[in-house]
């Protein structure tokens, strides 16, 4: 069973540009999280999806951030107009529907390494 | 809110030491709570954890007790090696599970020979 796959893994815009982030669940797991690990700190909660469906973005950024899941395909995060301080890794997490073994553990994928110049 | 408060790091350790990394936390009701190692370069891999009060998780020699009285999840090792270096991150999610984790700062381990 393949793991959370994230692409790209290094990912390297200009001020202004579009960055573009993808992330493909475990097989089976209907849940998806991003966290946000700037230089130095931990990870912080931006988005929880399922599919189709946002259920918490209380950690996003109001503006130039957006999460989205579809039914088919990878969940992608998008970030407009991309600034020096989005510069991070930004770490996707899947899990399996709530209430199945196991449903309080989230599986990491390796990250995608933002760097804005 | 919800948080995980951890020692700062970088601890260094010679090899075999014994290792604690503590970990408290603030959250409402019963959280399940998370030890997490991050190795170079890489993601996130679950090291251990524990769903509820008094119960101890386990994992390569690693564990941590569920300590409701003293808000607690302190990660121990009795014998660390080289390959143990990495960061480690005390997470918590909110009661019921399948939600968003809390992490701690993290914690930089180095074990040298």
């Amino acid at each position: 069973n393949a793991g959370v796959m994230q692409n790209p893994r290094h990912l390297v815009r200009r001020r202004g540009q579009e960055a573009r982030l993808r992330c493909s669940p475990m097989k089976g797991h209907s849940h998806v999280y991003w966290y946000r690990q700037l230089p130095e700190e931990g990870l912080k909660f931006m988005v929880y999806l399922q599919k189709e469906n946002i259920i918490d973005e209380s950690g996003m950024p109001k503006e130039r951030f957006s999460a989205e899941f579809p039914k088919e395909g990878p969940s992608i995060l998008r970030i407009q107009q991309v600034v020096r301080g989005d510069s991070a890794a930004y770490f996707c997490a899947s899990s399996p529907m709530l209430g199945e073994t196991g449903g309080d553990e989230q599986f990491f994928g390796p990250g995608t390494r933002l760097t804005v110049l | 809110g919800d948080s995980v408060t951890q020692m700062e790091g970088p601890v260094t350790l010679s090899e075999e030491a014994f290792l604690t990394i503590n970990c408290t936390y603030t959250a409402t009701g019963y959280p399940s709570l998370f030890w997490y190692v991050q190795y170079p370069g890489e993601g996130l891999q679950l090291l251990l954890k524990a769903t509820k009060a008094d119960d101890k998780g386990s994992n390569k020699g690693f564990e941590a007790t569920y300590r409701k009285e003293t808000t607690s999840f302190h990660l121990e090792k009795g014998s660390v090696q080289v390959s143990d270096s990495a960061v480690y991150f005390c997470a918590l999610s909110a009661t019921g599970g399948g939600n968003k984790l809390t992490f701690g700062t993290g914690t930089q381990l180095k074990v040298e020979l």
